[in-house]
């Protein structure tokens, strides 16, 4: 069953320093991957995602993510966190087999810069 | 990416009546989902609207409850039928772009 896991519900990192959101990621054929960030009270803003190619990929606002095969993972990162960085972040993944083009959607996690 | 607007922002509603939120594109998109979630929360998508074809219904969600028209490739609507307060969430509608969906601003909705 596909199915994708963000294991921490909120992460909280001091402005300026480096941040990681993780996820995890679980589907039978080859994985297409997203990330999306919703700021209080707005709709879900794409900000990256992993098709095919170039394990690094770059994204919206300084964001990257790094697709790992072998760990089934796509973790979001910023070298240097801004208090304008805290929101809610998703990340979901499609099977690329799959013809719906239906997203599995994680949790979220909670985004929490601190001045 | 297109440019996605949704109608009305956010609505309070009575117990047993019904709200159509619609969902406007920029641009001409085959598909169109809707979806709902609480805040805080995760999305659950509720159907699959395609134009020209009826829309496709995730379990738990039925055409009687939640009627989806989509009479043209840049307008959809969602009616939210005999609404309870368990129906009080936030409601997103999103289309598919060049392999990603893309997210209107949302309909936040309150039944009292």
């Amino acid at each position: 069953a596909q199915s994708v896991a963000q294991p921490e519900d909120q992460v909280n990192v001091a402005e300026g320093n480096p941040l990681t959101v993780k996820c995890t990621y679980s589907v039978s054929g080859n994985p297409y991957l997203f990330w999306y960030v919703q700021y209080p009270n707005r709709g879900l803003q794409f900000l990256l995602k992993y098709i095919t190619g170039d394990n690094l990929v770059k994204g919206s606002y300084g964001f990257e993510a790094e697709f790992n095969k072998s760990q089934t993972s796509f973790h979001l990162k910023k070298p240097s966190a801004l208090v304008s960085d805290s929101a809610l972040y998703f990340c979901a993944v499609r099977d690329g087999k799959d013809s719906n083009y239906q997203l599995i959607w994680g949790a979220g996690t909670k985004l929490i810069i601190k001045p | 990416s297109a440019v996605i607007s949704q109608k009305p922002s956010r609505d309070i509603c009575q117990r047993g009546t019904s709200l159509t939120i619609q969902c406007q594109v920029d641009s001409q998109v085959t598909m169109m989902f809707w979806y709902r979630q609480q805040p805080g929360q995760s999305l659950t998508l509720i159907a699959t609207a395609n134009q020209g074809s009826e829309a496709t219904y995730e379990s738990g969600f039925v055409i009687d409850k939640f009627p989806i028209s989509r009479p043209n490739l840049t307008f959809s609507t969602l009616t939210v039928s005999n609404m309870s307060p368990e129906d009080s969430s936030i409601y997103l509608c999103s289309v598919q772009d060049y392999l990603t969906q893309y997210f209107g601003p949302g309909t936040r909705l309150t039944v009292l």
